[in-house]
């Protein structure tokens, strides 16, 4: 079984800083990578998705994809107490039939 | 409607029952799901259809049986289930599977074994 790791946390910012949560991936033809966020009790809510090395924007949501290191990042600007919630990164890789593995999620606090 | 909706919320059963879990997507999707998420471990693949054929089975007890009769149904059926198969499971669907798709869950059923 192909492994994507995460510090599970708790991270804890205080509101309006940088958040920042990571994940590695063991699988080198991982093709596709991607953020959800979970809060307590609900389901997992896709929040970006990447495939390329480098960043991608959106909103305050910043992804960042560097293959050679087989690490995958996501950077949330501005944090609000509303972002408090498990982070959790996926892999897909189906050409070894690795359809969104799931690393075990970073549980963020924002503090106010 | 949402996108992903799944049936019911929540389940309480006994070892000796049989119930069934229902999911349905609307989002014109070709590819479906179940996943088991349990406490403190991270969220588990348990089976992937693609255009109804079932194309993956992580080693799945055979107490839980899939069914999926069309693109936009999936079923999980249960039977003789244990105490450690309480939690909470999951239906997903993407457009495809494979890459560049994303994948978009459902509210969850949250099941315990008495």
């Amino acid at each position: 079984q192909k492994e994507v790791e995460q510090n599970s946390g708790p991270l804890s910012v205080p509101e309006g800083a940088i958040a920042s949560l990571n994940c590695t991936y063991s699988d080198r033809g991982s093709q596709s990578f991607f953020w959800y966020r979970q809060y307590s009790g609900k389901s997992p809510e896709l929040i970006m998705s990447i495939y390329s090395n480098g960043d991608k924007e959106d909103g305050r949501f910043t992804a960042q994809l560097n293959k050679a290191s087989q690490y995958v990042s996501l950077l949330i600007r501005d944090s609000q107490p509303s972002d408090s919630a498990t982070y959790l990164c996926a892999v897909n890789n189906v050409n070894y039939g690795q359809n969104f593995v799931f690393g075990p999620g970073t549980r963020l606090s924002v503090l106010p | 409607e949402t996108g992903v909706t799944q049936t019911p919320r929540h389940l309480v059963m006994g070892m000796t029952n049989k119930k069934s879990l229902k999911c349905e997507q609307h989002l014109g999707h070709n590819a479906m799901y179940w996943y088991k998420q349990s406490a403190k471990k991270p969220l588990e693949l348990m089976f992937v259809y693609s255009l109804e054929e079932r194309v993956e089975n992580n080693s799945v007890p055979s107490r839980f049986s899939p069914e999926c009769p069309n693109s936009s149904h999936l079923f999980l059926h249960l039977h003789t289930l244990q105490p450690e198969d309480s939690a909470l499971y999951l239906c997903a669907s993407s457009q495809v599977v494979g890459r560049g798709t994303e994948a978009f869950f459902g509210q969850g059923t949250r099941l315990t074994v008495v």
